[in-house]
């Protein structure tokens, strides 16, 4: 069966900090990773890979994807409270057109 | 260029009723996705419409149907309602063309509460 495994399930971290969130999958028809960001609200997207090995960057968030182990990493430098959320990774399924989720990592960013 | 946009937001019924939600994907996008998130289950797929077709269904029971208009605007309508369907109802839209690698965006939500 189709999965996706996302570690941590749950983050603390102060204001400054480095975080990497991780996403590992199982997918037998992989057609791209794509990862969101959810507050209170829809996921919001944030980035979609494709290719092994190219790193994905807007600000101070960045991923890269390891086609051949089969995971992907979210890095988020100098965290903000306005970083605090649900970061979901997800699977898109190209013979079902569906995204397959993880479970999310919650994040909290504390002053 | 509008979002894609969701009714209503908020929604309470009552065991057995049924209700429908409506969605208007981004301007261009000609596939919608309906997508089920609750805090046990996480998010799972519902189903896809494309050009007016189901083109992919998840693993829900009959009551849950949808259809897709000729504007490419969906709607999902779930019967006989049971507590356990109390969940944020999410719908995602895309271009949708066969082979693409394209990012579901998505709507606000409908928060479902089943009394």
């Amino acid at each position: 069966e189709d999965k996706v495994v996302q570690s941590p399930l749950s983050l603390v971290v102060h204001e400054g900090d480095t975080v990497t969130l991780n996403c590992s999958y199982e997918v037998t028809n992989f057609r791209s990773l794509l990862w969101y960001k959810q507050e209170k609200k829809a996921p919001t997207f944030l980035f979609m890979l494709t290719s092994s090995g190219i790193e994905k960057k807007s600000g101070r968030l960045s991923s890269i994807l390891d086609k051949k182990e089969l995971f992907s990493i979210l890095n988020i430098t100098a965290t903000q409270t306005g970083d605090s959320a649900i970061y979901l990774c997800a699977v898109d399924d190209s013979n079902t057109g569906k995204l397959i989720f993880g479970q999310g990592t919650t994040l909290q960013v504390k002053p | 260029k509008a979002g894609v946009t969701q009714t209503p937001r908020y929604l309470i019924k009552t065991r057995g009723q049924q209700v429908t939600l409506s969605c208007s994907p981004i301007s261009g996008h000609r596939s919608v996705s309906w997508y089920q998130q609750t805090p046990g289950q996480g998010l799972q797929f519902l189903f896809e419409y494309f050009s007016e077709t189901q083109r992919n269904k998840g693993n829900f029971p009959g009551r849950f149907s949808g259809r897709q208009f000729s504007n490419s605007r969906s709607e999902m309508n779930v019967s006989t309602l049971e507590l356990g369907d109390s969940a944020l109802y999410l719908c995602a839209s895309r271009k949708g063309l066969a082979g693409a690698q394209d990012t579901q965006y998505f709507g606000p939500g409908t928060r479902l509460t089943v009394l």
